[in-house]
């Protein structure tokens, strides 16, 4: 059963990068797409992107412009980099699989990572 | 961006009512639209995918019905585990993209 762990820094200063890491236990990167995925305090869900098995990469146009999503193979992990973060950006930052047999739904997700932006 | 509205954003029921969320995409999606159930303070869980099939290991008192724009979410008869927030998302193209949730709690 395939079950995802995230990591990364929980607290940000304004205009720094948020690097956060999804690590892929009980199964391999190349079974599915892997998303990021945001919930601000007390909001709904935004879906930041995704990488697919072969490394193609969509993202969200709010966020094009700041979001590199990456893939390691060897360690079968994935990784966010959010860039020139600011207090709108604190959220709790989730990991998740998609998969084509469920329609593309993300059937597996991380614990969640709380990320504050703060000076 | 394809715009997912659900309604009610929010209900109040009792244990063992059948209880009804609605979602509309401003367009057409066929069947690309999932369901999540999230619990405070957890990740949200898949119930539903394309529409109408049910996740492995969910209760069949959840069902999905829709294509096109127009979907429900049915819990036949909700039990207290079922209090949560309900989100519809589409994947029928990018971005993907999720309704603002329901928030169902008892009377």
């Amino acid at each position: 059963q395939v079950q995802l762990q995230q990591w990364g820094a929980g607290l940000l200063k304004p205009s720094e990068t948020l690097s956060l890491t999804c690590g892929v236990y009980g199964g391999s990167l190349s079974g599915g797409s892997w998303h990021w995925v945001r919930q601000p305090p007390g909001k709904g869900l935004e879906w930041i992107g995704e990488i697919s098995h072969s490394g193609g990469t969509d993202f969200n146009p709010s966020l094009k412009s700041r979001v590199t999503i990456s893939m390691d193979t060897s360690k079968n992990q994935f990784s966010l980099r959010l860039n020139s973060m600011t207090a709108a950006d604190t959220a709790v930052y989730y990991c998740a699989r998609s998969l084509v047999n469920v329609d593309y739904g993300m059937d597996v997700w991380g614990p969640g990572t709380t990320v504050t932006v703060s000076s | 961006d394809i715009q997912m509205t659900q309604s009610p954003s929010s209900l109040s029921a009792s244990v063992g009512d059948r209880i009804t969320i609605t979602c509309r995409a401003r367009q057409s999606i066929s069947t690309y639209l999932n369901w999540y159930q999230q619990k405070p303070g957890k990740a949200p869980q898949l119930l539903i995918f394309g529409a109408s099939n049910l996740q492995r290991g969910v209760p069949p008192r959840f069902s999905g019905t829709g294509s096109g724009t127009d979907f429900t979410l049915t819990i036949s008869s909700l039990q207290p585990e079922d209090i949560a927030t309900y989100y519809c998302q589409q994947t029928y193209n990018f971005p993907r993209t999720f309704g603002q949730g329901t928030n169902v709690d008892f009377k």
